[in-house]
């Protein structure tokens, strides 16, 4: 799996909308963006995914980029629940799958 | 929802120990993985196994075996456990092939203390 970054750490506050960016310069034609998050003292849960359309579902908007070298999961009046680890991860055919550091969310009140 | 049990949730032991993770899925998966997380590092790779009596190897292997019994059950074993060891393990299925939603579902984790 191709390898992303994103920042190591974004700042919001309670009702904003917040845009966490993901770069995948070199993400190949059959990988899916994958974004799980993460807070503390359990396991990544399943955010959302896309190929080349942009997609939404009750979590998240993902905006992928028409060259899809980046994404941006969108989050939309976040709340203090909000507030976790967000991972930006490629997937493909290969079964190996491997998360990096991921994008850490404050939230305040 | 799709379940991921993992035992036990912490563990303590001594350099030069014997452990055994356990993991059990109940989601008809094919794949489970074994991860660890350390502060600085995110989640790494240790193994995976794509059925039962497969076993693949991760980013992060050294000092680890694993052993994937049946399609449910799905086990990390340390044979002698290191202090650097110490870390959080998380354990995670998926049906690759299912679809194009191969989504990885989660333990809660277990903490390990290598003293």
């Amino acid at each position: 799996d191709a390898k992303t970054t994103q920042p190591d750490s974004m700042e919001s506050t309670e009702g904003e909308t917040v845009h966490l960016p993901c770069s995948h310069a070199t993400i190949s034609g059959n990988e899916y963006i994958y974004w799980y998050r993460q807070v503390p003292l359990q396991g990544p849960e399943y955010v959302t995914h896309g190929l080349q359309q942009n997609t939404t579902n009750s979590m998240a908007f993902l905006a992928i980029a028409s060259d899809r070298k980046s994404s941006t999961l969108i989050l939309p009046h976040v709340s203090l629940r909000d507030a976790a680890v967000y991972h930006c991860i490629l997937r493909g055919t290969g079964s190996k799958l491997s998360f990096g550091k991921g994008a850490k969310l404050t939230v305040s009140p | 929802e799709a379940a991921v049990t993992q035992s036990p949730r912490n563990k303590v032991t001594v350099t030069g120990g014997n452990v055994t993770l356990s993991c059990r899925q109940t989601n008809s998966h094919n794949y489970m993985y074994w991860y660890r997380q350390d502060t600085g590092h995110g989640l790494r790779l240790i193994h995976y196994s794509y059925g039962a009596g497969n076993l693949q190897i991760g980013d992060v292997p050294d000092g680890y075996k694993a052993t994937r019994t049946t399609q449910e059950d799905f086990f990390l074993l340390l044979e002698l456990a290191s202090p650097s060891q110490t870390s959080l393990y998380f354990c995670a299925s998926s049906d690759l092939w299912g679809g194009r939603q191969n989504t990885l579902y989660f333990g809660a984790g277990t903490r390990l203390s290598v003293l």
